[in-house]
Parts: C-alpha cells; structure tokens; sequence
C-alpha cells in the first residue's frame, strides 16, 4: 500500500524552527518527485517547494525561499522540511504530496497532514 | 492581479450535474499551463481528481472530468453523491512568480 506518514503536531515559539518528516511506503522516495503544501485554518493550499527526489532538483516558492530546507534521505525513504524563524503566521497543516514524474505537479499521494502550532 | 478564482460556494440536487470553474490571468497561464484539480474533505488531505488538464489517475470515478477554455478550466461532476460534498481547488504554475498556485477553493454542497 503506497502511503506517506508523516511526524506528529508540532507546537513551537515565534523565532523558532521545525522539521517535518515524510516516510514513504509501499513505493521508493527517488522514483517520483516530492512536493510540500500548506494549509492555514480555513484558507486555500499554498504550495512551499518541490524536490525531484531523484536528481535533486529542487523549486522553491519565493514566499519561502529564504528560511525552508528541504532534505531526503533515500536509505530511509523519507523526506523532511525544515521551516526557519516562525512567526504565527506559519501556523497551518503541512502536507508532503508526491508526485509522478510526467504528472505536472499533480500531486497523486498526500501524508495526512502535521499540524504547527506557532505560539508565544 | 493574482491567482486562480475560483467560486466560493456551488450547490446542486443530487443526481445532477455540477460544473465547478477556475478562471487565470495573464500570469498563471491557465490557457496554456497543465492544470490539477483536487477534493478535500473537512479534516482530510486533499486527493487528485485531475492533472495536466484533464487525465484521471487511476481510481478516479469517470463521473469527474476537467477541460480547458481559454483562460478558464472546469471540473465536470456528473450524477451528483452525497459523497461529493467537498471542497474543490484548482491549481497550476504561476510563471511570474514562478510557483505553483491554487484557487480559493468552491464548497460544493450536494442537496
């Protein structure tokens, strides 16, 4: 069964970091490209970055560009996101969503999701 | 002037048909750029009904169908489920921002 689990709900202070995991199953991390979105409550996907897993590409959002990294370790099959200097606007669920590489960012296998919670 | 609009709410009988639209602008290239569509549910992550346009991964009813017009894009839900009742987004590359964006999303209600 292919599935994306992904880390637990994180709660973090303004300022402050978090790294989200994404461990694949059922399928390997480098055949397919790798995407990570956001939700906010009650607001509409935003689109973070985008990592061809095999090759290492990578796309960056503008929004995001200067505090998201973005790592994979293929011996583990898992992805991880790492967002920098939090602010309670980064409170959201965030997705990883795989890709198929001539699917054109369709997004065909999402994780269920990591709340972040940014509070003082 | 940014992103996908998309309306905010459709409601249909059950049984009927609804057509959910997205329409671009000169940035996002809706005219000429692949486009998804994905159903969420409350509380679930979104899943894909639809990529570049109109293909269907596999385990995709045929009841779902997208096109392209111009510079708007449509999702076609035919006979209408209770199951149905979701949110709705389109999405597709932004080339002036250089990011893959999505509407704001239709709530469509199934009566």
């Amino acid at each position: 069964q292919v599935q994306l689990v992904q880390s637990g709900a994180e709660v973090k202070k303004p300022g402050a970091s978090v790294k989200v995991s994404c461990k694949a199953s059922g399928y390997t991390l480098a055949n397919y490209a790798m995407h990570w979105v956001r939700q906010a409550p009650g607001q509409t996907l935003e689109w973070m970055v985008y990592i061809n897993v095999g090759n290492g590409n990578t796309k960056y959002s503008q929004t995001f560009q200067d505090r998201l990294t973005i790592s994979t370790d293929t011996s583990a099959n898992t992805a991880y996101m790492e967002l920098s200097s939090l602010t309670s606007e980064d409170t959201a669920v965030y997705y990883c969503a795989r890709e198929p590489y001539t699917y054109d960012f369709g997004m065909d296998v999402w994780g269920q999701g990591t709340t972040v919670t940014v509070s003082s | 002037q940014a992103g996908l609009t998309q309306p905010p709410s459709v409601s249909k009988a059950l049984r009927q048909t609804a057509t959910l639209t997205c329409t671009g602008n000169s940035n996002n290239n809706v005219h000429n750029q692949g486009v998804a569509w994905l159903q969420q549910h409350q509380g679930h992550p979104p899943k894909l009904l639809s990529y570049r346009n109109n293909n269907r991964p596999s385990g995709i009813s045929e009841r779902f169908s997208a096109s392209r017009s111009g510079n708007t894009a449509s999702l076609t839900i035919t006979g209408l489920q209770p199951e149905d009742e979701a949110d709705y987004f389109c999405s597709t590359w932004d080339s002036s921002l250089s990011t893959w964006v999505f509407g704001g999303g239709t709530k469509l209600t199934v009566l």
